[in-house]
């Protein structure tokens, strides 16, 4: 079993509607989340960065955090042709030396 | 502007060559990585280095080598041991100390072999 699980997609949304995504994890000791989005040949570039459980809200884009189930979802509002990306999940620990560890993206399509 | 330059975009290498990948960051980070990325997957860690002088392997380091003499500069020498080297490489930075652990990337090399 992966550490991260995510489900690979595609995810094909109208445009308009909200884009829900998530990510399992099995390492209690994650405390830090981040979402990064990438397009087609492109590198990732940070979305939202979340400590421990809670929301935060950026703009059309909500990141959640449910430590206690070990689940994180990231949900994007009012969604455009321009969001559709590949959506990768990045966790880690607190000690500074800690690696990041991925999952393996969910592409999405936004449908005009 | 502040950023991580990868250089080339794209590289074409023939049975049996080794070629280096370069990665320079002017962001003054302490921390950088190498990423590999294969169609449809996510990212695997190929090597990371905290400080010049030291890097560590990551979890596919077989067929990899890297250096670490500068702050600002992680090249990455893919050797002909690497058995299927075609995919996308990253590169990443990031500044040990602040709270939290993002990372920022640069955008990629494709390398194929030919």
């Amino acid at each position: 079993q992966k550490e991260v699980e995510q489900d690979p997609g595609p995810l094909s949304v109208p445009e308009g509607a909200i884009v829900s995504l998530n990510c399992t994890y099995s390492n209690s000791a994650f405390q830090y989340f981040m979402w990064y989005r990438q397009y087609s040949r492109k590198g990732p570039e940070l979305l939202m960065y979340t400590y421990s459980s809670g929301n935060k809200e950026d703009g059309r884009f909500t990141a959640q955090v449910d430590k206690s189930s070990k689940y994180i979802s990231l949900f994007i509002r009012d969604s455009q042709p321009s969001d559709s990306a590949t959506y990768l999940c990045a966790m880690s620990g607190t000690a500074a030396g800690n690696k990041l560890t991925f999952g393996g993206g969910t592409r999405v399509l936004v449908k005009p | 502007d502040g950023g991580i330059t990868q250089s080339p975009k794209y590289l074409f290498r023939k049975e049996g060559q080794n070629v280096t990948l370069s990665c320079e960051q002017n962001l003054n980070h302490d921390a950088m990585y190498w990423y590999r990325q294969d169609p449809g997957q996510g990212l695997r860690l190929i090597y990371y280095s905290q400080i010049v002088n030291d890097f560590q392997k990551g979890d596919i380091a077989e067929g990899y080598s890297v250096s670490r003499e500068k702050k600002e500069s992680f090249p990455l020498t893919v050797t002909s041991a690497q058995k299927n080297p075609t995919a996308f490489y990253l590169c990443a930075s990031r500044s040990v100390g602040q709270s939290g652990n993002t990372i920022y990337f640069g955008e990629g090399s494709w390398l194929t072999v030919v």
